[in-house]
Parts: structure tokens; sequence; C-alpha cells
């Protein structure tokens, strides 16, 4: 079964703390792997995928294939990183449907 | 604003009746996604369209669920006899196949309160 999850629904850091997003999933085959965040009154967009090896806003995500793991980090938190972060992944080869995890809900406390 | 659209925004309706929403994709962008959000969840997979040819629909699109892209550009999602368990956000993406990595662009969405 194709399945994302995220064992935390709520994560609360202190402002500089270093916070790290816990994502599992499970995907027969290799799947292309995303973070989504939503801020507050704003709309869903891509935050960072693996494929690029790219770091946003200071946020990267290491894919662990042997525990299928594709955990979000950030070593200082900053307020405007409270959001809600969703994982997600989508099949390498067609990219259509995106399949994505419950959220967590980051609190920066300042 | 060139980003992904909705409307309305808002609906609010009686239990049995019919819904629509649409959604005007980013220009150009051949790729048009339709999920559907509930409370504490993720957005969930319900349907898709490349060019005006719908290629998947999820086991979550029953039979009252019907949605539409007729020449390629805008969409819309039609809901029939509407039950409670509709409540939700509806969220349309687009997104370009000819660009590297097919980024889907969301709207704001349609939340949808069946009383």
């Amino acid at each position: 079964a194709q399945r994302v999850t995220q064992p935390e629904k709520l994560l609360s850091v202190f402002k500089g703390a270093p916070v790290e997003l816990k994502c599992n999933y499970s995907y027969s085959g290799s799947p292309e792997l995303f973070w989504y965040v939503q801020y507050s009154r704003q709309r869903l967009q891509l935050l960072l995928r693996h494929i690029s090896r790219e770091s946003i806003k200071g946020f990267t995500a290491d894919l662990n294939k042997g525990e299928t793991s594709f955990h979000l980090k950030k070593p200082f938190a900053q307020e405007e990183d409270s959001a809600m972060y969703y994982c997600a992944l989508s099949a390498k080869t067609s990219y259509d449907k995106v399949i994505f995890g419950p959220g967590t809900s980051l609190s920066v406390i300042p | 604003d060139t980003g992904v659209s909705q409307d309305p925004r808002h609906k609010i309706t009686k239990r049995g009746q019919n819904v629509t929403f649409r959604c005007d994709p980013i220009s150009e962008h051949n790729r048009l996604y339709w999920y559907r959000q509930t409370l504490g969840q993720g957005p969930e997979f319900l349907t898709y369209f490349q060019n005006e040819a719908q290629l998947e629909k999820s086991r979550l699109l029953s039979d009252r669920f019907s949605a539409e892209r007729p020449k390629g550009s805008f969409s819309t999602l039609e809901i029939q006899r509407t039950e409670q368990g509709d409540s939700a956000m509806y969220l349309c993406a687009s997104s370009d196949t000819g660009l590297v990595l097919y980024e889907q662009f969301f709207g704001p969405g349609t939340r949808l309160t069946v009383l």
C-alpha cells in the first residue's frame, strides 16, 4: 500500500533550537519524495523535493531508503517557520497524483 | 494574480443539494488535479486531467462526484445529492509536464459545508 505517515501532529520548539519533522513512507517501487508547507492563511506550496538535493529556507531532508524515511531538518528554527508541514510522495516516472501524509503543525516559540 | 484560482471559496449547502466548484489553473498548465482535505488530514487525491482527458479517478470519487475539463483549461467538480460526509476543503492544483519535475501549484481551495 502507498502511504505516508507523520507521527507527530504537533511539534513545538524554541526559536534557535534544532527542529526535525519525521516522515516515513511505504511504496512499492522508488518514489519521489517532497515536503509541502502551508503557512497561516496561505495556500499549500512545495518546500523542497528530494531529487533536487536542495536546501530551502535552511531546511534539508535526507532520504533513508533502508528506513523508508524522509525527515525534514533545520538546525536553528525561526518564528516564521511556524506552519503546517506535509510529507508527500509521487511516482517517479509519471508524477501524477501526490500522496500526502497527515501533516505536522510546527510551532516555534519566541 | 496568475496562480491557480478556485470559485467559490466557501459553499454552504443543505444535504441532498447539488454543488459545483470551478478551478482555473495556471495558464498553459496541461495537468489539473483535484484533492479533498478533511480536518486533521493531508490532502487526498481525487482525480486528475491531462488536457481534457481524465486519466485517473480515486476510489474516493463515488458516483455522485463528476469532474470535467471540457477544453483543457478550467475544470469543474460537481457533487450531486450532497451528504454531510462531503464537508471538506476541495483543493485544485495544476502542473506543466513540459517542465522538470512537474511541480504542482495549489489553489486556495473551496470549503464545503453540508448541513
